[in-house]
């Protein structure tokens, strides 16, 4: 059983650039969610992707879209980078058809730094 | 708003002492609530409480949640330096498995 695997580890952007971060889920798998963790703080839900479809969504802005495949994987891209958008982006996953089971198991994470 | 509160923020034990970490919500539609233990990246699962009153234990760990009073703890015995990390609560609300997570306590474990 493989876990879940998110690419690249870190990343340095300029602000206004865009940026695509990727992740892998566990293997079985269907539902992926996305956070945002800034330093000293617990993550924020950004969105979860279920059967390639947005399945719920935090307090994000449009910029900050996602795609899921029809092997479970997803992107997050951010447009138009913003200073406060540096943070560890983390990626869990989770089996959506056992009803009432959130168990989430979470990638490495991509530190993200906009400069 | 839904929120989340942990406390303490932090907590500086010695190696064999027992910990009470706390956390209270304040959510519409709970589903869940679960634990994590963060040390340098990704959020490891420790426990998913659904139920008042049942205790879910794991070694030396173990958890509870009061649904009426909204509120779980989590307790470690007989810590150890490697239980030094971040704990997360989340609670999770809505079908679509939405969370909110509190900042998390940093518990430091000194031998």
């Amino acid at each position: 059983e493989t876990g879940v695997t998110q690419s690249p580890t870190h990343l340095i952007k300029t602000r206004g650039q865009q940026v695509t971060l990727r992740c892998s889920s566990q293997s079985g798998h269907n539902t992926v969610s996305w956070y945002q963790q800034a330093l000293g703080q617990g993550p924020q839900f950004i969105f979860q992707y279920y059967r390639e479809e947005e399945n719920g969504r935090g307090n994000f802005p449009p910029r900050f879209s996602g795609l899921q495949f029809p092997n479970y994987s997803s992107e997050l891209n951010v447009n138009a980078l913003e200073l406060d958008d540096s943070a560890l982006y983390l990626c869990a996953s989770s089996d959506y058809r056992l009803a009432g089971h959130y168990e989430q198991y979470f990638g490495p994470g991509t530190r993200l730094t906009v400069t | 708003e839904d929120k989340v509160v942990q406390s303490p923020l932090s907590l500086v034990v010695h190696e064999g002492d027992t910990v009470t970490l706390n956390c209270s919500y304040e959510v519409t539609n709970f589903r869940s609530l679960l634990w994590y233990k963060q040390e340098k990246k990704a959020p490891t699962f420790l426990f998913m409480l659904t139920s008042s009153g049942i205790e879910k234990k794991s070694g030396r760990l173990s958890s509870i949640l009061d649904k009426k009073e909204l509120f779980s703890i989590l307790n470690i015995t007989a810590t150890q330096t490697g239980d030094s990390a971040v704990y997360l609560c989340a609670v999770v609300w809505t079908n679509a498995g939405k969370s909110t997570f509190g900042d998390g306590t940093t518990l430091t474990v000194k031998p």
